[in-house]
């Protein structure tokens, strides 16, 4: 049974870039969040996607954005890059209107030069 | 304030001893409370859910106070592997859909 699965694992991109990430949630799971965690903080939520719309988002601009697939996979958007998005940027899925625990994926580290 | 506030450490351990930290939420109306354990540079994993009652695993305890709105974890017979960031995390009614607050950790030692 496969858990979260994220790509790439590492990134390096440059001031003003755009990038795009990807997650698989786990099987059985339909709803998938995204969080920031920069170096030395706990994990800060960017935003939650269910029936491939945006449920409730967290204090990120507009310069976050996302994007939910029928297969319930899910891509996390970052526009106009800059130094201050370094960090590792991490998926987490579970089953809507259960109250369980979030799994979470191994990450993906972005560095922004 | 934070929502969720945690003491960061780091809390120095013998091996074989007991240690116990605590976590504090702001939101009166939070319904659930868990414990994730981060290793170095990997992703966080749960180590326990919190109950009203308190609950036991293994040389895991955690214990819920909502009268003063805090939530504490207790390793007994602390082992090496134990050493790693423990992240406290509260999900509100009004989150009900699932959006987590972590807070930012507090980091345990084990030393031999």
């Amino acid at each position: 049974d496969a858990g979260v699965t994220q790509s790439p694992t590492h990134l390096i991109k440059t001031r003003g870039q755009q990038v795009t990430l990807r997650c698989s949630p786990k099987s059985g799971h339909d709803t998938v969040s995204w969080y920031q965690q920069a170096l030395g903080q706990g994990p800060q939520f960017i935003f939650q996607y269910y029936e491939e719309e945006e449920r409730q988002r967290g204090n990120f601009p507009d310069r976050f954005s996302g994007h939910q697939f029928p297969n319930y996979s899910s891509e996390l958007n970052v526009n106009a890059l800059l130094l201050g998005d370094s960090a590792l940027y991490l998926c987490a899925s579970s089953v809507t209107g259960e109250d369980q625990p979030q799994h979470f994926g191994d990450g993906t580290r972005l560095s922004i030069l | 304030r934070k929502e969720v506030e945690q003491d960061p450490g780091p809390f120095n351990v013998p091996e074989g001893a007991t240690v116990a930290f605590n976590c504090t939420y702001s939101n009166s109306a939070s319904q659930s409370f868990f414990w994730y354990r981060q290793d170095c540079r990997k992703e966080p994993k749960l180590l326990m859910s919190v109950y009203s009652s308190g609950n036991e695993d293994g040389r895991f305890t955690a214990q819920l106070n909502r009268a003063s709105q805090y939530i504490s974890l207790l390793i007994r017979d602390s082992k090496l592997s134990d050493s790693a960031t423990y992240l406290c995390v509260v999900k509100g009614p009004a989150d009900s859909w699932g959006k987590l607050q972590f807070g930012a950790g507090t980091q345990v030692v084990v030393t031999p």
